[in-house]
């Protein structure tokens, strides 16, 4: 078992370009969320995938991300056209049903 | 929605001395409490929770206690050591459904050895 992962670990682009991000859970982990942390804030819902269904999706999911989990495994996160106001942690996490919820150790996005 | 209030948004000890950290929540639906603690540069790793169906839980110097009836929990520390320096978060999850936790604030804890 080596945790969830993401990567890249770090991103730095200008606003207007898309990126992309990938999260790999937890291998058996059917769900797995995504997460915006902002400095000085905790965490904050973005999506989560049930095996590969995206079953919620939060309001601060613009129309500008979208996220996939094609076969139930990783996961990507795609923010399209960035804007200044992106620039935020990125926290992927993992768990079996509604247990707890392991996280990675999050991308770093820097919109200049 | 639920909302979480977490405080102090800084607490700073001593070595040994005991840490305690605050949060309240605003939906009664709420019946699951994990403590979060989160290193620099590291996602945040659960360190302990508890179920609306206990008032108290404790491993080792860790430990929580929820209120129901006033909607708050708190996080204590004991005999604190310089590597429990990090944020701490709070979460409280509505049970059923999606089971998305939201989070406090969070609290900085620095313990001077």
């Amino acid at each position: 078992d080596t945790g969830v992962s993401q990567n890249p670990r770090h991103k730095i682009t200008k606003r207007g370009q898309n990126v992309t991000f990938r999260c790999d859970p937890i291998s058996e982990h059917n769900r797995l969320y995504w997460y915006r942390q902002t400095l000085g804030q905790g965490p904050e819902f973005l999506t989560y995938f049930q095996n590969e269904a995206q079953l919620e999706k939060s309001r601060l999911l613009s129309d500008r991300f979208s996220a996939e989990r094609p076969k139930g495994s990783f996961s990507t996160l795609e923010i399209q056209r960035t804007e200044q106001g992106d620039s935020a942690m990125y926290l992927c996490a993992s768990s079996r049903d509604f247990n707890e919820q392991f996280f990675g150790p999050g991308t770093r996005l820097t919109v200049l | 929605g639920e909302n979480v209030e977490q405080h102090p948004s800084t607490l700073s000890v001593q070595e040994g001395d005991s840490a305690v950290i605050k949060c309240t929540y605003s939906d009664s639906a709420s019946n699951y409490f994990p403590w979060y603690k989160q290193e620099l540069g590291k996602g945040p790793q659960l360190i302990i929770d508890i179920r609306s169906n206990v008032g108290e839980k404790k491993d080792q110097r860790i430990a929580v206690t929820l209120n129901k009836t006033a909607k708050h929990f708190s996080l204590h520390i004991t005999e604190t050591q310089p590597e429990d320096s990090a944020v701490y978060f709070c979460a409280a999850t509505v049970g059923g459904g999606s089971y998305i936790p939201t989070f406090g604030r969070g609290t900085s804890l620095i313990v001077h050895p």
